[in-house]
């Protein structure tokens, strides 16, 4: 398996316009995961999916934030307008519970830049 | 879920001394795991303890677990410039998604 793929893995944008960020989990996993990093608030989860629907969005910062999962094999994060304090890396990870446990496995990253 | 808290937030170590890195949380879990982020890059699955387990080992990483004290420590022997990364504990308490802190900043000086 290629593991999560995240695209793209650089985005540079100006203030006001709309970014999207995109996901394809590892196949058969059935939860998808959603996190922002910036050095001065760490790992923060926005929202995850479990079977296409989402759970729990108690993370995302505020309406200009959205996310999809169409299906099974692939998420959106939209941010419309985008902001400079947005600028962070945002990491997609998928998982599935076995054996009573769940591991993580975490996509390279999109690093995103407002300006 | 629950967060672990790593301490400590930041070790500097020279290439071929041992590395500790420890991990605190709150409440009952049924296991805990540690992950490894290397610089702009997605984290990644090092080790999982059960709670059943006191001690578990895989190559250079020995990982403790201490229910009743709810702590456990992450120690990398014979350390490596390519071991510099940062390092997170997730307790899993049988929910569906981990929580994670802002993890222990290693590195490691040639």
């Amino acid at each position: 398996d290629a593991g999560v793929i995240q695209s793209p893995r650089h985005e540079v944008t100006e203030m006001g316009q709309e970014v999207t960020l995109r996901c394809k989990p590892i196949s058969g996993h059935d939860y998808l995961f959603w996190y922002r990093q910036t050095m001065m608030r760490g790992l923060e989860l926005l929202i995850y999916f479990n079977n296409n629907v989402p759970i729990d969005d108690s993370g995302m910062p505020e309406d200009r934030f959205s996310a999809k999962m169409p299906n099974a094999s692939f998420s959106t994060l939209k941010i419309q307008p985008s902001e400079p304090r947005d600028s962070a890396v945002y990491f997609c990870a998928s998982s599935n519970r076995t054996g009573g446990t769940v591991t993580q496995y975490f996509g390279p990253g999109t690093r995103l830049t407002v300006l | 879920s629950q967060q672990g808290e790593e301490d400590p937030q930041a070790l500097s170590i020279q290439e071929g001394e041992n590395a500790t890195m420890n991990c605190s949380y709150k409440t009952s879990i049924n296991n805990l795991q540690w992950y490894r982020q290397n610089s702009g890059r997605g984290l990644v699955h090092l080790i999982l303890i059960r709670s059943n387990e006191r001690e578990k080992h895989s190559g250079r990483l020995r990982v403790t677990l201490d229910t009743s004290k709810k702590s456990s420590s992450l120690l990398i022997t014979a350390s490596r410039a390519a071991d510099t990364a940062s390092y997170f504990c997730a307790p899993d308490n049988a929910g569906n998604m981990l929580t994670f802190g802002g993890g222990t900043r290693l590195m490691v000086k040639p």
